[in-house]
């Protein structure tokens, strides 16, 4: 099956920084890469995401990279804000047609 | 409305206990799903439901017996629960086919069991 690995598990920017969370997949047939935030309490939410015929994505702040050959993807927070503090996941749609996740990144951002 | 509902929004029960959890999605996907999550962890699969059909368990034990009743709804009945059961319960649901892959989750219920 799918396996996705995450790094880092913690981030600490100051506000204003750039973020990037790198992930790794396993499963070549994989098709789309979705990041989810998830505040303390509260649900995952989808915040961007990624098809296999793109490289690239951006809306605002946020964008990801993928890297098919190398089987990784990326995502990239600018101009990074105290609210951006969250935990992150990375996913990878397999074979069978579900998420596998990575294990998660907790993003610090310090006034 | 990319909205999925979940309740209760906690729920705290005792091992010989019976309990259903309940999700609506009325977005008009055709699967839907059951995550469990534990703190500080990713969530993690449990049941897929396509087209009101089980096509997913996990390995999950049998005290746990989810439902589909319709393209909207979806239950997850809990009975003899053990401790370690506590967790975020989270439904989801997407598109089946048609490259809408998009998988989007409702709040949660927050169960503890005693």
């Amino acid at each position: 099956g799918e396996n996705v690995e995450q790094h880092p598990s913690t981030l600490s920017v100051q506000e204003g920084d750039s973020a990037v969370i790198k992930c790794t997949y396993s499963d070549s047939a994989s098709n789309y890469f979705p990041w989810y935030k998830q505040e303390l309490g509260k649900r995952p939410q989808l915040i961007i995401d990624i098809r296999s015929n793109v490289g690239e994505k951006k809306d605002q702040r946020i964008a990801v990279t993928l890297n098919k050959t190398a089987k990784h993807f990326s995502l990239h927070i600018t101009e990074t804000q105290p609210e951006d503090s969250a935990v992150y996941f990375c996913a990878a749609r397999g074979g069978y047609s579900t998420l596998t996740f990575g294990k998660g990144t907790m993003l610090l951002v310090s006034p | 409305d990319t909205e999925v509902t979940q309740t209760p929004k906690h729920l705290v029960m005792g091992m010989t206990n019976k309990k259903s959890l309940k999700c609506e999605q009325h977005m008009g996907h055709r699967a839907m799903y059951w995550y469990k999550q534990k703190a500080k962890k990713p969530p993690e699969l449990m049941f897929v439901y396509s087209y009101e059909k089980l096509s997913i368990n996990e390995s999950v034990p049998s005290r746990f017996s989810p439902e589909c009743p319709n393209s909207s709804l979806l239950n997850l009945h809990l009975h003899a629960l053990q401790p370690e059961d506590s967790a975020l319960y989270l439904c989801a649901s997407s598109q089946v086919s048609g490259g809408e892959y998009e998988q989007y989750f409702g709040p949660g219920t927050r169960l503890t069991v005693t």
